[in-house]
């Protein structure tokens, strides 16, 4: 069964600071992995998808990327900002008809 | 837009009452999911659609919980008895078949009293 975690389930840093988020999976058979941010009581917003052949993704000051074999993604974030404070989640297509696994997510602030 | 409207935003019932939540996909799509989330979690896998078909439920879908998707259009995910554990975000994402991004709704937050 595939697991997700996330770590840290927080981070508090100030602004413009650069910062890291991790997550690993436990099953390296991956199909695609996605990362999302969460505001407090919305929806999630897809950020990034990484497929599995690929080993990055960027998208303005957001870079994730992947190494399957080892079970781990990053997601970096260049010169963060206040806006950028959400809830950060992680989610792996396990592949075929199964659906997305989620991790519990990090929870970031950013300080000004 | 997000190109998926959820309703009601957020409900509070009492416990034992039934409701019902409904999932408007605005894009093109080719699945729809239902997810539910409590507070401090990611997302849990509930049931999804393809078209008309429900094609897959979770173990956490009990039986007081129905899930329909009538011509392939909205659906609804209706909660009977609903008892306090039911308290949760429940979120509609639907999937497009030209890739494999989800996109979500705003979410129905149910608070059972």
């Amino acid at each position: 069964k595939q697991e997700v975690t996330q770590i840290p389930a927080a981070l508090s840093v100030p602004e413009g600071e650069n910062l890291v988020l991790n997550c690993s999976f436990t099953d390296s058979a991956i199909y695609n992995l996605q990362w999302f941010r969460q505001d407090p009581g919305k929806g999630l917003t897809s950020l990034l998808l990484i497929q599995s052949s690929q080993r990055e993704q960027t998208s303005g000051r957001l870079n994730a990327s992947l190494d399957k074999s080892s079970g781990r993604s990053t997601l970096y974030i260049a010169a963060s900002q206040p806006g950028d404070s959400a809830t950060y989640l992680c989610a792996v297509h396990p592949g075929g008809n199964t659906p997305l696994v989620f991790g519990k997510g990090t929870r970031l602030s950013v300080i000004a | 837009d997000t190109g998926v409207s959820q309703d009601p935003r957020h409900k509070i019932t009492k416990r034992g009452q039934n409701v019902t939540f409904r999932c408007d996909p605005i894009s093109e799509h080719n699945r729809l999911y239902w997810y539910r989330q409590t507070l401090g979690q990611g997302p849990e896998f509930l049931t999804y659609f393809q078209n008309e078909a429900q094609l897959e439920k979770s173990r956490l879908l009990s039986d007081r919980f129905s899930a329909e998707r009538p011509k392939g259009s909205f659906s609804t995910l209706e909660i009977q008895r609903t008892e306090q554990g039911d308290s949760a975000m429940y979120l509609c994402a639907i999937q497009g078949s030209w890739a494999n991004v989800l996109t979500f709704g705003a979410g129905s937050r149910l608070t059972v009293l």
